[in-house]
Formats: C-alpha cells, structure tokens, sequence
C-alpha cells in the first residue's frame, strides 16, 4: 500500500523560477513531514521538515506548505538553481514509521 | 565530521549466496536504520536499531534477511539464500536518538543478484 505518493516523477523549470513539487498521503495519523534531496550515487539528504501542527515552514529559499485537510504537501524552491536538479523524496512520519514517496526528478535548466 | 558510510559501494552476487552488507553510522548516534530503494521507487523500512537491540524490525520482508549490532554503533545487514528480487540499493541511516531525530543517510550499497 503506497501511503505516500509523489504523482509526477520528473519536473523541469528554468533557473530563477519557482519549482513546486507535491506529494499526497493516505495516512491521517502522520504527524509529521519531510523532503528529501538525492544525487546520483549519494544517500538521500535531509532538506527541510514540518510538523503537523503547522501548515507552513521556510528555510531560505526551501519553503514546505502542508493542507491537513487535503492531506496534501509540497516544496517550493524559489529562485531555482541548476544546482537544484536531483531526485526529491518526500516522507511521512507517524509512530516510530517512515514511509518515502517515490520521487520526483527536477531539472533546472540554465 | 565523517557520516555514515556504507561498504561495499557495489556487491554484485549469485542466486542462493550469502550476502553482508555494512554500516558505520554516525558517531554517537544511537539510532540506526536500514531501507531498501528498488527501482523507481522511494527507501523503504526494513529494520530499526536503538542501541544495540532491533527496536522495528517489522519491514523485513522474511527470515531470509537479519540484521545485528552488537556494539550499538556498527550493523550488518545479512541477507541469506538470495534472490533476484532482493536486487535493490540498500541505505542505512543513523540519526541522535529515535525517529523524532533527523535521519542522516550512507551512499547506499547497490546489490546485484545474478
């Protein structure tokens, strides 16, 4: 059962724009959200993180809005960069339970 | 300071080998964690470690895969009698202290089953 989903699996925007990536969940008991950035032949990196308390979290041009009601969340990164292009996971957590989305490839290009 | 690191980078094995798969965490994290990444697909939960005990092990697909620590810092991810389906990158993550904590990810083992 995939309880975290991440419907587009690549995205591609000019450098200087805004990139919006989103990512839906099933599971109402997940309190909280993370993002997740990877290279090519890396782990996946930490990026930004919300809590189910809040419904918006900014981290320089990192920006994580979650909708509870629509169980729905997402990452916007703005100005894009081509430095920027790698695969974005986004996760949930909820008792001891993390589960990744698929991912979604973003491109920027120059 | 160093990250979790993971050996070997690559493993590529026979059908019915034995395989084990390293992991260095984090010094002074006491949470380790191991995820499997098939293609195309996002990490998914094998096993939980707080300290030197299997806290989760809930995500192990059957009892051909076992993992240890027994020190509380390195874990071996053995997995016995491969398959091809066990084809897939396997990533550990270390974090602080339990899954409230961030969880900081190794370069993955990819492992290849003949």
């Amino acid at each position: 059962d995939q309880q975290v989903k991440q419907n587009s699996p690549s995205l591609s925007v000019q450098e200087g724009r805004i990139s919006i990536l989103n990512c839906d969940y099933t599971n109402s008991m997940f309190d909280y959200f993370l993002w997740y950035k990877k290279y090519p032949a890396e782990g996946p990196t930490f990026l930004i993180s919300i809590s189910s308390i809040k419904d918006k979290n900014e981290d320089g041009r990192f920006t994580v809005f979650l909708n509870k009601s629509a169980k729905h969340l997402s990452l916007h990164i703005v100005p894009s960069q081509p430095g920027d292009s790698a695969v974005y996971f986004c996760a949930a957590s909820a008792n001891n339970d993390m589960r990744f989305g698929a991912g979604t490839r973003l491109t920027v290009k120059p | 300071g160093a990250g979790v690191s993971q050996t070997p980078s690559n493993k590529v094995t026979e059908k019915g080998k034995y395989v084990e798969l390293r992991c260095d965490p984090i010094s002074g994290h006491t949470a380790l964690y191991w995820y499997r990444q098939s293609l195309g697909q996002g990490p998914e939960f094998l096993i939980y470690f707080q300290g030197t005990g299997a806290a989760d092990d809930s995500g192990l697909p059957n009892d051909r895969f076992f993992a240890v620590r027994p020190e509380g810092s390195v874990s071996t991810l053995k997995i016995q009698r491969t398959e091809r389906g066990d084809s897939a990158v396997y990533l550990c993550a270390s974090s602080l202290r339990g899954w409230t904590d961030t969880q900081y990810f190794g370069p993955g083992t990819r492992l290849t089953v003949l």
